[in-house]
């Protein structure tokens, strides 16, 4: 079974600083989907950014990038220029690939805070 | 579009009595799921159904049901609620493809006493 692990329960940035949301994970499978997603105090889950294992570039989505290290089951996100708006709960999220109906499997997330 | 609406969007039961958590997309997605989210467990996937006409469990389906009604619609049902499952429930929908990804609900916050 896949499994996700973000090590950081709680994480503090400065605004207008830059920090790094870390995400491990396991499987067996070589075609799969990494995500993040953000869970602000609304409870709303918004999908920050994605990226397919084929690819070897990393994503990038405006401030947000994520560093994906195959090798390592490594997909960390960065978030540069903080703001104020970024303090929420983040996930990480696997999904195997293939054009079937799969779950996500999440993270247990890492609490982001950001400091004015 | 209004995306993916649940209702309610809070709840309070008590041990024993039932409800059903109403879901619906208009984004003419294929598969729904329902997950559950616990403080410090992240989101787990109770059922969830590819397709209309089929649904299939997902890690913690113990104590669920699930009935997908038509391609929009897809409803979760607690038969005889425990204090276990006092948590927040999404539900999400995304179109069958390479990687698409998941649309979630506002969720529903449901309290069992």
């Amino acid at each position: 079974a896949q499994t996700v692990t973000q090590s950081q329960p709680e994480m503090s940035v400065q605004e207008a600083e830059t920090v790094t949301l870390s995400c491990t994970y396991d499987t067996s499978e070589s075609d799969y989907y990494l995500f993040w997603y953000k869970q602000p105090p609304s409870r709303q889950m918004i999908l920050v950014i994605r990226q397919e294992a084929y690819k070897q570039q990393n994503a990038t989505e405006n401030r947000f990038s994520v560093n994906f290290q195959k090798a390592a089951k490594s997909f960390s996100l960065k978030i540069s220029d903080s703001q104020l708006g970024d303090a929420a709960m983040y996930f990480c999220a696997y999904r195997r690939g293939g054009a079937g109906s799969y779950q996500l499997t999440f993270g247990k997330g890492t609490k982001l805070s950001v400091i004015p | 579009n209004a995306g993916v609406t649940q209702t309610p969007k809070f709840q309070v039961l008590k041990t024993g009595q039932s409800m059903t958590l109403q879901c619906a997309q208009d984004m003419n997605h294929n598969s729904m799921y329902w997950y559950r989210q616990d403080p410090g467990m992240g989101l787990r996937l109770i059922y969830y159904s590819a397709s209309e006409g089929t649904t299939d469990k997902g890690e913690v389906p113990n104590g669920y049901n699930v009935s997908r009604l038509n391609k929009r619609e897809f409803s979760l049902r607690l038969e005889s609620a425990a204090p276990s499952q006092t948590s927040v429930y999404f539900c999400a929908s995304c179109l069958l493809g390479q990687g698409y990804e998941q649309y979630f609900g506002p969720g529903t916050r449901l309290t069992v006493t």
